[in-house]
């Protein structure tokens, strides 16, 4: 069974960094994107990033003007999001998702979501 | 800029009736337009692909048109699990993805 299964909730503060993982299983993780999507109950769904697990190719959303970052670890089929610097307006309802095909043009599989709550 | 509009925002039907969700696209999506269903504390779910190709396991009553700027998820007999938000999403060459604010199909 194809699966991407994310890390737990996390409440932090202002000002503090914070990595989130998404574990894939049940196929290829080198062969697929995968992008990460926010949610909030304001903006609805927003794209973040995506990354190519194969090569570490990533592409961002210009709107976050560098506060996260995309990575990948090959070894384990983990792929992380993560913030140096988090900010009370990145409270919000991260996903995981796997792109469709080749050219990424859909996402075919999600993780269960991971919220993310900062406040002080 | 870059982005999708879904109407209506909110739509009530009755199980049976055909619904009709509509996109309109900032920029010509090419054939690169998505359609997700979300239920509440549930991830989204891709629907279709493509502007009109069915997901793996999405019903035939679940289909997708259009062209250009201009798209159509057209549900033809609502069963009782189709109530929940409805979201478009269309991809640049950038890359970028776009998604709607949604459309609430409720039960009326």
């Amino acid at each position: 069974e194809v699966q991407l299964v994310q890390s737990g909730a996390e409440v932090k503060k202002p000002g503090e960094s914070l990595k989130i993982s998404c574990k894939a299983s049940g196929y290829s993780f080198t062969s697929y994107w995968i992008g990460w999507v926010r949610q909030t109950p304001g903006k609805g769904l927003e794209w973040m990033g995506i990354i190519y697990p194969g090569d570490s190719d990533t592409a961002y959303n210009p709107s976050l003007h560098g506060q996260v970052s995309i990575s990948a670890d090959k070894s384990s089929s983990t792929a992380y999001l993560q913030w140096s610097s988090l900010k009370t307006s990145d409270t919000a309802l991260y996903y995981c998702a796997r792109g469709v095909g080749a050219t990424n043009r859909a996402f075919d599989v999600w993780g269960q979501g991971t919220m993310v709550a900062v406040s002080s | 800029e870059f982005g999708v509009t879904q109407s209506p925002a909110t739509l009530s039907l009755s199980p049976g009736e055909r619904a009709t969700l509509s996109c309109r696209a900032s920029q010509s999506a090419r054939s690169y337009l998505a359609w997700y269903q979300q239920k509440p504390g549930q991830a989204p779910r891709l629907l279709i692909y493509d502007v009109s190709n069915r997901a793996t396991g999405i019903p035939a009553r679940f289909s997708g048109s259009g062209s250009g700027t201009e798209f159509t998820l057209t549900i033809s007999s609502l069963e009782p699990e189709d109530f929940g938000v409805y979201y478009c999403q269309q991809r640049s060459s950038s890359p970028m993805y776009a998604f709607g604010q949604g459309t609430k199909l409720e039960i009326k």
